[in-house]
């Protein structure tokens, strides 16, 4: 069955750096997705892409995140200048035409 | 405002018993409402989904949940756990459109006792 996969599973950054989290959505789905939960929080919606654009954001998703479909198979989400808040689990979905969206396993950001 | 509410944090139940996880939601429109599943270390696998039709609806693992629209609430139930149930759940509500984004509850962690 196919899966989406996220890289790597754990991320150790020193805060103000960049990282980019990287992400392989189901091959023939058209819409994908980032969410976070932080430690002991909800899951929360961070960005939707389809079609190379922004679909929809959240208060979340300011100008220190951006996204990216760089090829025919990758999605990346980077944060450009960490802060310790930004410390949590990150999480890829994709979904196609349908509103099911399939979530990948996560990366978990840890920001010093 | 548009919100789900896991009213349970922690539920622990008896292996071979029944259990029910409740979420209640709070929704302008008409609601997509989904459960997923998340096991230690991995990702949030679907558990079922409720888009329209039959309001009661069958999931993987012999889960089922009840949508009833009068109460706001669409309730997990298995009538028989399994230790491999011990993990935590979440309720999440949608709009009916591909891209949007789903709102989730904080989720119940379910321990099973032998």
């Amino acid at each position: 069955e196919p899966e989406v996969t996220q890289t790597p599973s754990h991320q150790v950054t020193q805060m103000g750096q960049e990282v980019i989290l990287r992400c392989v959505p189901i091959s023939n789905h058209l819409y994908f997705y980032w969410y976070r939960q932080i430690l002991g929080q909800k899951v929360e919606f961070l960005v939707s892409f389809y079609n190379n654009e922004i679909s929809e954001k959240s208060e979340i998703f300011d100008d220190q995140f951006s996204v990216e479909r760089p090829d025919g198979s990758n999605f990346t989400l980077k944060i450009r200048s960490t802060k310790l808040e930004d410390s949590a689990m990150y999480f890829c979905a994709s979904s196609r035409v349908t509103e099911t969206q399939y979530f990948g396993p996560g990366t978990r950001l840890l920001v010093l | 405002a548009q919100s789900v509410t896991q009213p349970d944090i922690h539920i622990t139940v008896s292996e071979g018993a029944s259990l029910e996880l409740r979420c209640n939601y709070s929704y302008g429109a008409t609601p997509y409402l989904f459960w997923y599943v998340q096991s230690p270390g991995q990702g949030l696998q679907l558990l079922l989904k409720y888009f329209s039709g039959d309001t009661l609806v069958q999931g993987i693992k012999g889960f089922e949940a009840e949508f009833k629209r009068s109460q706001s609430s669409f309730n997990l139930r298995k009538p028989s756990v399994h230790w491999s149930d011990a993990a935590e759940y979440f309720c999440a509500v949608g709009r009916n459109q591909a891209g949007t984004a789903l709102i989730f509850g904080k989720g119940t962690t379910l321990s099973v006792s032998s």
